[in-house]
């Protein structure tokens, strides 16, 4: 079953408003990263944190991470139309025999109107 | 440009070819990957190689076979494919598993 998922699948926002896209998990996780998507290409990684942080930022980005609610969000401020791609959340999961492999959600489609 | 490099970037094969993948990853790393990314799906890891060795092999169906000569180089032989395998072929590579993952551009696959 899909460890992560995102919410909502597609967002549409205009330039200079702020993007919040979630992400939910299932096990207990070793860390969960935010990787990005532009349309056709390879994923670009954001930001990585750590199951014993609770927030993070980069940039314009800030991320939250709950694990009592085994979920995490994703703001970026200030959106831009350059910030039009898939978001996608990725969890390290604690699992027997887990391998380190990283499970990508569906992801978030955000547009950015200019 | 993140370090790892996938040829070709498109590819349309028939039915009965064989053709392969090839990624290269200059970044050092010791993990590769092969991920599958097709359209409304998660993307799905296929394949792990860790130090050369095969970690993890996600129930791919045979008509897909791996290989990874070195630490820098990834292949995926491909060989009698059905249309459903049209997808992006992603290859990654990282420091050791659980840490971030660099991908290539990916490889466009389309069978016809």
């Amino acid at each position: 079953s899909q460890q992560g998922e995102e919410d909502p699948q597609a967002l549409s926002i205009q330039e200079g408003e702020n993007a919040t896209m979630n992400c939910s998990y299932k096990t207990s996780i070793n860390n969960l990263q935010w990787y990005r998507q532009n349309s056709g290409r390879g994923l670009v990684h954001l930001i990585l944190i750590r199951s014993n942080e609770r927030e993070k930022h980069s940039g314009r980005l800030r991320v939250t991470l709950d694990t009592s609610k085994k979920s995490s969000s994703l703001l970026i401020t200030a959106s831009r139309a350059a910030d039009t791609a898939s978001y996608f959340c990725a969890t390290d999961a604690i699992l027997s025999g887990n391998t380190g492999k990283l499970i990508f959600g569906q992801g978030t489609t955000l547009q950015v109107k200019p | 440009e993140t370090g790892v490099t996938q040829t070709p970037r498109h590819l349309v094969m028939g039915m009965t070819n064989k053709k392969s993948l090839k990624c290269e990853q200059h970044l050092g790393h010791n993990a590769m990957y092969w991920y599958k990314q097709s359209a409304k799906k998660p993307l799905e890891l296929m394949f792990v190689y860790s130090l050369e060795e095969r970690v993890e092999n996600n129930s791919v169906p045979s008509r897909f076979s791996p290989e990874c000569p070195n630490s820098s180089h990834l292949f995926l032989h491909l060989h009698t494919l059905q249309p459903e395998d049209s997808a992006l072929y992603l290859c990654a590579s990282s420091q050791e598993t659980r840490n971030t993952i660099y991908f290539g551009e990916g490889s466009w696959l389309t069978v016809v």
